[in-house]
């Protein structure tokens, strides 16, 4: 079983929608969970780090369920530009620990 | 200010042959790592570095060589170049060790024939 599992998607999603996907995580010593974006064909990019009150960046909220060992990130009013595949990663101490998920394609259709 | 830059962008080689994937970063970040990134598998740390002469193995260090001889500069080596290791390469830094924030060079995708 993988530490990280994501539903690989793709998912299809007309502009203005709200759009929720899930990450689960195996490995309960897990500490600090992100959310990362990457665009078609380019490199990674931190989206949001996932706080376990959970947290809000404009239209991004990102949750963490620690009894049922996932993360899950919403997007509301989604936009074309939001388009590209979220990794989720947890990790269990210091950046060299880090474990990618497979990642969650999304495309926003106009 | 590029930041971090990673050459070549594109590289076709031959089983056997020796590779060498630069990566050169301009912010004095402490910490620099090598990713592969393949289909089904997400990415995979290869190597770490924690400062200059200080290497470490990750998930999948075999075939892979690395080193540190200065703050900005982490090359990646592989010593005789399989098809398995066709993939896209991604350097990384990090200012510091446990934020969980990398910054990640544009990636040098490579294939071995």
């Amino acid at each position: 079983r993988k530490e990280v599992e994501q539903d690989p998607g793709p998912f299809n999603v007309p502009e203005g929608a709200t759009v929720a996907f899930n990450c689960t995580y195996s490995n309960s010593a897990s500490q600090s969970f992100f959310w990362y974006r990457q665009d078609c064909r380019k490199e990674p990019k931190l989206l949001m780090s996932v706080y376990s009150s959970g947290n809000e960046d404009g239209r991004f909220t990102a949750q963490l369920n620690r009894a049922s060992q996932y993360i899950s990130l919403l997007i509301r009013d989604s936009k074309l530009s939001d388009s590209a595949t979220y990794l989720c990663v947890a990790t269990r101490g210091g950046n060299e620990k880090l474990t990618f998920g497979t990642g969650t394609r999304l495309t926003i259709i106009p | 200010d590029a930041g971090i830059t990673q050459s070549p962008r594109y590289k076709i080689t031959e089983t056997g042959r020796q590779v060498t994937l630069m990566c050169h970063q301009t912010w004095s970040h402490s910490y620099m790592f090598w990713y592969r990134q393949d289909l089904g598998h997400g990415l995979r740390l290869i190597y770490y570095s924690a400062a200059a002469d200080i290497t470490d193995k990750g998930e999948v260090p075999d075939g892979y060589v690395v080193s540190r001889s200065k703050t900005e500069n982490f090359p990646l080596t592989l010593e005789s170049a399989t098809r398995s290791q066709t993939s896209v390469y991604f350097c990384a830094t990090s200012l510091l060790f446990d934020t969980g924030e990398l910054f990640f060079g544009e990636g040098s995708r490579l294939t071995v024939l």
